[in-house]
């Protein structure tokens, strides 16, 4: 059984395009979170939620709005993409916030044309 | 900024071998942990060290912690070609309000059979 998976696991789009990621983690988990991989692997936090208030969010661009319809599900939803937006993108989920072990999602990885 | 600096950047071993990573960090912590990413695919929980433990034995891995130093190691004993991949450290820092967890650049490490 997957823990946290997300789809799809590739997403190709053209520049301004919108497109979504979605995420769902079936561990009980209250508090759940989207993370940027760069490149060179740098991995930063954009948003948490936490009982599907948003209790995070990182100085994100406001073209991306995360929606959480439940505890179990963080979808990420990104407008007018641009090239600067290309990545892989974790989500992931932990029990309780930020002071417990994460679990990550297997990324999807973004590229903008 | 990134609250992990991890060296070295990359470590190459013959298998069997011990393998080391260390990472520093900049702030006051509540816990640090480690995680490791195969290529392509998402990040995996190792081990998580509280402020007040110096040391976490999980099979052939061994962490420490000094928190006078600001620092970490990452021990793998008996490395083995699976346990090629990018190890990162990431901290939580202990001050009320600012729970994020931050990641380390990352190690990566390759077992050559």
């Amino acid at each position: 059984d997957t823990a946290v998976s997300q789809t799809p696991k590739y997403l190709v789009t053209q520049m301004g395009n919108d497109k979504s990621i979605k995420c769902e983690q079936n561990l009980g988990h209250d508090t759940m979170y989207w993370y940027k991989q760069d490149s060179k692997k740098f991995l930063k936090i954009m948003f948490s939620y936490n009982n599907k208030e948003l209790i995070i969010n990182e100085t994100v661009p406001n073209r991306f709005s995360p929606k959480s319809p439940d505890k179990a599900h963080l979808n990420l939803h990104i407008n007018s993409l641009e090239l600067g937006d290309s990545a892989v993108y974790f989500c992931a989920s932990s029990q309780a916030v930020w002071a417990d072990t994460q679990y990550f999602g297997p990324g999807t990885r973004l590229t903008v044309l | 900024s990134q609250q992990g600096e991890e060296d070295p950047q990359a470590l190459s071993i013959q298998e069997g071998e011990n393998a080391t990573m260390n990472c520093s960090y900049k702030t006051s912590i509540n816990n640090l942990q480690w995680y490791r990413q195969n290529s392509g695919r998402g990040l995996v929980h190792l081990i998580l060290i509280r402020s007040n433990e110096r040391e976490k034995h999980s099979g052939r891995l061994r962490v420490t912690l000094d928190t006078s130093k600001k620092s970490s190691s990452l021990l793998i004993t008996a490395s083995r070609a699976a346990d090629t991949a990018s190890y990162f450290c990431a901290t939580v820092p202990s001050n009320f309000g600012n729970e994020k967890l931050t990641f380390g650049t990352g190690t990566r490490l390759t077992i050559i059979p």
